[in-house]
């Protein structure tokens, strides 16, 4: 059963680019969450998405960002018109359902982003 | 002030020895308490997690919590090179979200 799969594990983008990232959750699971990971800071909570709904988007920047997980393929985290501050570690996980015990959700190997 | 601190480390211990690492929080309504393990470049790992007070003990590690201080710690005896990456804590309270600390880079010298 492969695990969290997310990709590109590497991005370049321009200032003012689109960055598109995705993440395939474990399978049967239909929870998503995404995360950031910024140099000591560590790990923030963006977003919570179940199948075609958006549950929890409290940590989610105002503008430029957005997620989705649609009924078909990845769930997908855009940010438009990027910026260096965007520069980061963008980590998803999964987990089969809304139970709230933490061994449910894991984590995939992260997406880096650098903005030049 | 941020829900769980962290002291980021680092941390260099002899094989062997016996690692403390120890995070706060603020929420009193945090209820379950975990410790996730991230080596270089890959993602977090959970090590293992505590629902309320007390001591959980798996192996060579053991996770504490005390509630009355906000306090969280994890223990790791016999301390092997193999168990160098950084330690992230992380507190849930009611909803879905994880609240994690900046983690501390811990190195294990053979």
């Amino acid at each position: 059963n492969a695990g969290v799969m997310q990709n590109p594990r590497h991005l370049v983008r321009r200032r003012g680019q689109e960055a598109r990232l995705r993440c395939s959750p474990m399978k049967g699971h239909s929870h998503v969450y995404w995360y950031r990971q910024l140099p000591e800071e560590g790990l923030k909570f963006m977003v919570y998405l179940q199948k075609e709904n958006i549950i929890d988007e409290s940590g989610m920047p105002k503008e430029r960002f957005s997620a989705e997980f649609p009924k078909e393929g990845p769930s997908i985290l855009r940010i438009q018109q990027v910026v260096r501050g965007d520069s980061a570690a963008y980590f998803c996980a999964s987990s089969p359902s809304n139970l709230r015990a933490p061994d449910t959700q894991y984590f995939g190997p992260g997406t880096r982003l650098t903005v030049l | 002030q941020k829900e769980v601190e962290q002291d980021p480390g680092p941390l260099s211990v002899p094989e062997g020895a016996i690692v403390s690492l120890n995070c706060t929080y603020s929420n009193s309504a945090f209820q379950y308490f975990m410790w996730y393990r991230q080596y270089s470049r890959k993602g977090p790992e959970l090590l293992m997690y505590t629902y309320s007070s007390g001591n959980k003990e798996d192996g060579r590690f053991t996770a504490q919590v005390d509630k009355s201080s906000k306090y969280i710690s994890l223990f790791i005896r016999d301390s092997q090179p193999s168990d160098s990456a950084t330690y992230l804590c992380a507190s849930q309270g009611t909803g879905n979200q994880f609240y994690f600390g900046t983690g501390t880079s811990l190195t294990v010298i053979p």
